[in-house]
């Protein structure tokens, strides 16, 4: 799986947007782009994932680039309980069976 | 809207002794998994199963390691001889084959404490 980078923190004002971005510039064709959260040592949560276009759940959107070397997560209105440390993940395939690769992940707080 | 969940929440042993942690992942779903994450430090994948088979294991998955689904509902983990670095947050997770099968939904976790 290919490696991503992401800042090791951020903060963001309560209802402001949260834009998390993530480097994936060795991303191979079939990898997908995968983000997670985890609040407070609970079990990771899955947020949204996508190929190459943009994505919006209820959750959050997922803007890839072009050359999907790099994406951003955006949540549209923070609120305190999105207080969470933040993965980005590549892997191959959109399917059940694959691990997940964590990493340091992005430390989110969000200020009221 | 269902959960997978893990019990018990919390276990303290002693060092050499062996340990069960228990799950329960959602009724439809075939793949299950096995994490950990020692505190401070990254979230690792341990195990996937699928068909009553383990279907990849990482490298810290060693011979004091061992999963079983022993009836319809529950998948275990068990350490056999339990050392002071196993002390961690073991998290299960499980996905289904088919409808959304890109997501893991994960448990909330037992904290494994050995002493």
């Amino acid at each position: 799986d290919a490696k991503t980078t992401q800042p090791t923190s951020m903060d963001c004002a309560e209802g402001r947007a949260a834009n998390l971005p993530c480097n994936h510039s060795t991303i191979s064709g079939n990898e997908y782009v995968y983000w997670y959260r985890q609040i407070h040592s609970q079990g990771p949560q899955y947020i949204i994932h996508g190929l190459k276009n943009n994505e919006t759940n209820e959750m959050a959107s997922l803007i890839i680039t072009e050359d999907r070397k790099s994406s951003t997560l955006i949540l549209p209105h923070a609120t305190l309980r999105d207080t969470a440390v933040y993965y980005c993940i590549v892997r191959v395939g959109g399917f059940g069976n694959e691990k997940l690769t964590f990493g340091t992940g992005t430390r989110l707080t969000i200020i009221p | 809207e269902p959960e997978v969940t893990q019990t018990p929440s919390h276990q303290v042993t002693q060092m050499g002794q062996e340990v069960i942690l228990r799950c329960v992942p959602i009724s439809n779903h075939l793949y299950f998994y096995w994490y950990r994450q020692i505190l401070g430090q990254k979230v690792e994948f341990l195990v996937s199963f699928y068909n009553n088979e383990i279907s990849e294991k990482s490298e810290i998955f060693d011979d004091q390691f061992s999963v079983e689904r022993p009836d319809g509902s529950n998948f275990t983990l068990k350490i056999r001889s339990t050392k002071l670095e196993d002390s961690a947050m073991y998290f299960c997770a499980s996905s289904p084959l088919m409808g959304r099968p890109y997501e893991q939904y994960f448990g909330p976790g037992t904290r494994l404490t050995v002493t």
